[in-house]
């Protein structure tokens, strides 16, 4: 069974740091792309980022680009988000998400970790 | 503002048929990209309800269905539950955006 396992969530203040972790199993993690979806309170999806499955690309929505880091460690099954300089619109559930192959879509989801950035 | 556009709400009663539509651009559904479904239900994550246009998870029912043509995608439910309600999301690839996902705003079914 596929679990994904999003964790690292709280409450920040405007201008720090925080990192998100993703524990992936019951598939083969390093054969898949896999990528970041936040949802803001009350608000829609919104793709964050992405990395490959070796990890050679990574992708990023405008809104975060130059802010927001996407890495992965296969051999732990790990994927990551290190988000820096956090804003008040950062503020969102984070959703861990495998991509569904050959389609660009997403066949799995975490079950979220909730960002505040608030002072 | 979603790059894909969804009705905001759409309703109907119970065993009713509704259609939610997604409406995109030459960059993404018209350039012949895929578009998948998702069913978000109330305090959940969400779930992938249709994928490549028309194909369905093991486990979901023959009353969703998907349909895409030209630049836009419906989702189609028939015979409406109670439990159907909740938001539901297309989203699809766009080329103008290299490695991106992109989604609709999101459309709220209400069943009445």
């Amino acid at each position: 069974e596929v679990q994904l396992l999003d964790s690292g969530g709280g409450l920040v203040h405007p201008g720090g740091s925080l990192r998100l972790s993703c524990a992936a199993s019951g598939f083969t993690f390093s054969s898949y792309d896999m990528n970041w979806v936040r949802q803001a309170p009350g608000k829609g999806l919104e793709w964050v980022s992405g990395i490959s499955m070796r990890g050679e690309s990574a992708y990023y929505a405008d809104s975060v680009k130059g802010r927001f880091t996407i890495s992965r460690d296969n051999s732990k099954n790990m994927m990551y988000l290190q988000m820096d300089s956090l804003r008040a619109e950062d503020t969102a559930i984070y959703y861990c998400a495998k991509d569904l192959e050959g389609s660009w879509g997403i066949d799995y989801w975490g079950q979220g970790a909730l960002v505040t950035v608030s002072a | 503002q979603s790059v894909l556009t969804q009705p905001p709400s759409v309703s109907g009663a119970p065993g009713q048929r509704v259609t939610i539509s997604c409406t995109g651009s030459n960059s993404n559904i018209g350039a012949g990209y895929d578009v998948h479904w998702y069913q978000q239900l109330p305090g959940t994550g969400p779930k992938l309800l249709i994928f490549g246009n028309f194909n369905r998870p093991s486990g979901v029912p023959d009353r969703f269905s998907g349909s895409k043509s030209g630049t836009s995608a419906s989702l189609a439910i028939t015979g409406l539950q109670a439990e159907d309600e909740a938001f539901y999301y297309c989203q699809s690839y766009d080329s103008s955006l290299p490695g991106s996902k992109v989604f609709g705003g999101g459309t709220k079914l209400t069943v009445l």
